[in-house]
């Protein structure tokens, strides 16, 4: 069974950074793309970060690019999502979320991050 | 960035009714586009890839299709547990872009 299970959210202040993790089991990670979709209070879905196999290449939106960095440990099969310089309106519930070629199969539970002074 | 317009924003259904939502793609997007089911509080769920696909699992009154630039999901026969809400997501180039959701309820 594939399992994604997101970590290190939690109340942050502005311009502060925050460190997410993704842990995932259930399927041979070092195979897939993976990603980072947020999802503000009542919103909808925003996509914020996409890594391929090797991590040789990362793709962002404008929202974060340059503050957000997507990596991952393919000996660990997990994700991160180091988060810089935090807004407000960066406040989500981040969700892991596995490529299937260039879409989402597999998402995570979610972890929740506030940015907030 | 590839925008995607999806209506309605919300709907009211009665139980066995059938339901349409439509997203509309601002540029093409050939059949790169994806329906998901959200629950409250939930993770969103795959129903549908490459506009028609029916994912593993997802009942067969759930439906996709494409005219042009417009895409539908379609649920024949509406079942109690279809509420939630819907999105749709292109996946032609990046940025990926989501629609804006539709809400679905019983009437």
């Amino acid at each position: 069974e594939v399992q994604l299970v997101e970590s290190g959210g939690g109340l942050v202040q502005p311009g502060r950074s925050l460190k997410l993790s993704c842990a995932a089991s259930g399927f041979t990670f070092s195979n897939y793309y993976m990603a980072w979709v947020r999802q503000a209070p009542k919103k909808g879905l925003e996509w914020v970060a996409t890594i391929s196999i090797s991590g040789s290449r990362t793709y962002y939106p404008d929202s974060v690019k340059g503050r957000f960095t997507i990596s991952r440990d393919n000996a660990k099969s997990s994700l991160y999502l180091q988060m810089n310089s935090l807004k407000s309106e960066d406040t989500a519930t981040y969700y892991c979320a596995r490529h299937k070629t260039t879409f989402f199969d597999y998402w995570g539970q979610g972890v929740m991050v506030t940015v907030s002074s | 960035d590839i925008q995607m317009t999806q209506s309605p924003s919300s709907m009211s259904v009665s139980l066995g009714d059938r339901v349409t939502i439509t997203c509309r793609a601002s540029q093409d997007i050939g059949n790169y586009l994806t329906w998901y089911q959200q629950k409250p509080e939930k993770s969103p769920k795959l129903m549908i890839y490459g506009a028609t696909n029916l994912e593993d699992g997802v009942p067969s009154r759930f439906s996709g299709s494409r005219s042009g630039s417009d895409y539908s999901l379609t649920i024949n026969s509406l079942e109690s547990e279809d509420t939630g809400i819907y999105f749709c997501l292109q996946h032609k180039q990046y940025p990926l872009t989501f629609g804006s959701g539709t809400k679905l309820e019983i009437k």
